[in-house]
């Protein structure tokens, strides 16, 4: 079964609008991080926002934003003020267990292509 | 500047060769990954290391091989018995030591594409 979802392939964002996507997530333990990672066409990963399980408040990191719902198992990235640069694949990725447990392993959602239209 | 390398950028590999993809950290960072990405896809785990000498199977394991002799390098060998080897390759690490905390991202090379010809 799939841990992360992430059901939108595409989305397209007018620039200087906020876009929200979306990711759920799988999982039984109480202990767990969500990550949010873009990735240009160049290739590397670059990571974003992160989320724990354990956190009460929203995590915010300049423009992008986590819409944590923890009774839903969803963790939206809000990307406000859409620029150019923002156009790229957008990762949500989990990492979960108990801080004893061996081989807490990232595992990445199929992603959202986003292209911000000028 | 602290990172992660990953080299070559681009490599070709004929039909039946092993070939080693390097991957070179100077983080500090216990844990290592190496992921496979294909058009349009998310990341699948290959293998992943979080100590030194000791290194576990991911998802899809099967015809590659690696090595973790030292902190700072886990080369990743795509081997002959690896028949869709043509993708994008990730090497990744994080800080783990002994608190396994869940709350420490992933840091990324900037990837290695393989083509078989």
């Amino acid at each position: 079964a799939q841990k992360i979802t992430q059901t939108q392939p595409g989305m397209f964002v007018q620039e200087k609008e906020a876009v929200t996507l979306d990711c759920t997530y799988d999982t039984s333990d109480p202990s767990y991080g969500l990550f949010w990672y873009k990735q240009p066409s160049s290739g590397e990963m670059i990571f974003l926002i992160y989320q724990g399980s354990y956190d009460q408040q929203n995590a915010t990191e300049g423009r992008y934003s986590l819409n944590f719902q923890k009774a839903r198992k969803s963790a939206n990235l809000v990307i406000s003020a859409s620029q150019l640069g923002d156009s790229a694949m957008y990762f949500c990725a989990m990492r979960e267990g108990p801080a004893w447990a061996y081989g807490q392993n990232f595992v990445f959602g199929p992603g959202t292509r986003l292209s911000v239209l000028p | 500047d602290g990172g992660i390398t990953q080299s070559p950028k681009y490599l070709f590999r004929k039909e039946g060769q092993n070939v080693t993809l390097s991957c070179e950290q100077n983080l500090n960072h216990d844990a290592m990954y190496w992921y496979r990405q294909d058009p349009g896809q998310g990341l699948r785990l290959i293998y992943y290391s979080q100590i030194v000498n000791d290194f576990q199977k991911g998802d899809i394991a099967e015809g590659y091989s690696v090595s973790r002799e030292k902190k700072e390098s886990f080369p990743l060998t795509v081997t002959s018995a690896q028949k869709n080897p043509t993708a994008f390759y990730l090497c990744a690490s994080s800080i783990e030591g002994q608190s396994r905390a869940v709350n420490t991202e992933a840091f990324f090379g900037q990837g290695t594409r393989l083509t078989v010809v």
